[in-house]
């Protein structure tokens, strides 16, 4: 069983459209978050939500819209596609003050 | 604010050379460390973590780690490399007890040759 599995794995799509990204945790935890890797790997935290409530929202660019619906589950909605999105998104999850990330396998947005 | 720096961009061995990875945070207070691997193709996971006690820590497939506080450092080693650790390996650091978010160092890709 994936313990975080995100959906789509790949993406590609045209500039100025809107793409979906979805993610699930089966492992319990409290904690969610949406990670974006850039072309040279460098990682860096965009948005987490504690038991569907929001309670980090780093310097992301308001066409990313992060949604959960319930504490397993966490989605990232971006509108207007720019070719600087092109990245790979990182769902992950924990529980909250353990400090251990549990990471899924990642979704490729291309954009051209 | 915290940051990692991460010396090494890209490092090349053989196959059982021994390897050290710099890793150094900023961050005035008590803070949890980790080391995550990047195999290629797919996602991260955990290597070892360090939040208190025994500076020296040990992970997973022969990585250990050591804590220097005084030097606000947390070195990756391992004695003998294969070719199987070639991958990309990232540093992190988050303040415990907080909102887990973890800051990451720019990775450090390991090509270990045959």
């Amino acid at each position: 069983d994936t313990a975080v599995s995100q959906t789509p794995k790949y993406l590609v799509t045209q500039m100025g459209n809107d793409k979906s990204i979805k993610c699930e945790q089966n492992l319990g935890h409290d904690t969610m978050y949406w990670y974006k890797q850039d072309s040279k790997k460098f990682l860096k935290i965009m948005f987490s939500y504690n038991n569907k409530e929001l309670i980090i929202n780093e310097t992301v660019p308001n066409r990313f819209s992060p949604k959960s619906p319930d504490k397993a589950h966490l989605n990232l909605h971006i509108n207007s596609l720019e070719l600087g999105d092109s990245a790979v998104y990182f769902c992950a999850s924990s529980h909250m003050g353990t400090g251990e990330l549990f990471f899924g396998e990642g979704s490729r947005l291309t954009v051209l | 604010a915290q940051s990692v720096s991460q010396h090494n961009h890209h490092v090349i061995l053989s196959e059982a050379a021994s390897l050290e990875l710099g890793c150094n945070y900023s961050y005035g207070g008590t803070v949890n460390l980790f080391w995550y691997v990047q195999y290629p193709g797919q996602h991260l996971q955990l290597l070892l973590k360090y939040f208190s006690g025994d500076p020296l820590v040990k992970g997973i497939k022969g990585f250990e780690a050591e804590f220097i506080k005084s030097k606000f450092s947390f070195n990756l080693r391992k004695p003998s490399v294969q070719w199987s650790d070639t991958a990309e390996y990232f540093c992190a650091v988050n303040a415990p007890g907080g909102y887990n978010k973890l800051i990451f160092g720019a990775g450090t890709r390991l090509a270990v040759h045959p």
